[in-house]
């Protein structure tokens, strides 16, 4: 079965740039996460989709991040300026429904913002 | 207080020796408890469940203590492939899961 997809996996782009990266979760999953982790430090939700709906956003900076799955399947997540505190591993995730399931993760899209 | 609180580590520890991890947690609401592992630069995977009863898996057990709300992972006759950092994971029921900062192992010959 394969597992969740994710590109690029490197980034390196100047403080001011915008950057996307592209997540496409396990077949079958209804649910998809992008999470953000900080080196050192444990994986921070930005925001939960159920298909193709935003069931938690609370912790997105929507000043400069946006996410979308239009067709609840691929999603995309965007950062529209960089800072140079961005500089993360963004991590996307499935899993098959909201509670009690397992969450299956990506390999990461590092970015370094200079 | 944060929501999951774990030791950082590292944790070093011999070859064969057995090692224990506590991680507390805030939310008296929580429901359902998980340790992931995450090796170095890699993306975390589920290690294992814990339930209210404890739960066993080879050399690893993790049990759950309410009344004191935290959860614990012990390794028994640790290998150098354990070496790793260890994620605490909780959720309330539909709320999303979350993450510790972790606590970190290594394993020496």
């Amino acid at each position: 079965e394969a597992g969740v997809a994710q590109s690029p996996r490197y980034k390196i782009i100047e403080k001011r740039q915008s950057v996307a990266f592209w997540c496409n979760p396990i077949s079958g999953h209804a649910t998809l996460y992008w999470y953000q982790q900080i080196l050192g430090q444990g994986p921070k939700l930005l925001i939960q989709f159920q298909n193709n709906g935003v069931v938690d956003d609370s912790q997105l900076p929507k000043d400069r991040f946006s996410a979308e799955r239009l067709k609840g399947v691929d999603s995309t997540l965007k950062i529209q300026p960089a800072k140079l505190e961005d500089s993360a591993v963004y991590l996307c995730a499935s899993s098959f429904s909201r509670s009690g399931n397992t969450i299956y993760f990506g390999e990461g899209s590092w970015l370094t913002v200079v | 207080r944060k929501e999951v609180e774990q030791d950082p580590g590292p944790f070093n520890v011999p070859e064969g020796a057995t090692v224990a991890f506590n991680c507390t947690y805030s939310n008296s609401a929580s429901q359902s408890f998980f340790w992931y592992r995450q090796d170095c630069r890699k993306e975390p995977k589920l290690l294992m469940s814990v339930y209210s009863s404890g739960n066993e898996d080879g050399r690893f057990t993790a049990q759950l203590n309410r009344a004191s709300q935290y959860i614990s992972l012990l390794i028994r006759d640790s290998k150098l492939s354990d070496s790793a950092t260890y994620l605490c994971v909780v959720t309330s029921g539909n709320t999303p899961l979350v993450f510790g900062k972790g606590t970190r192992l290594s394993v020496i010959a």
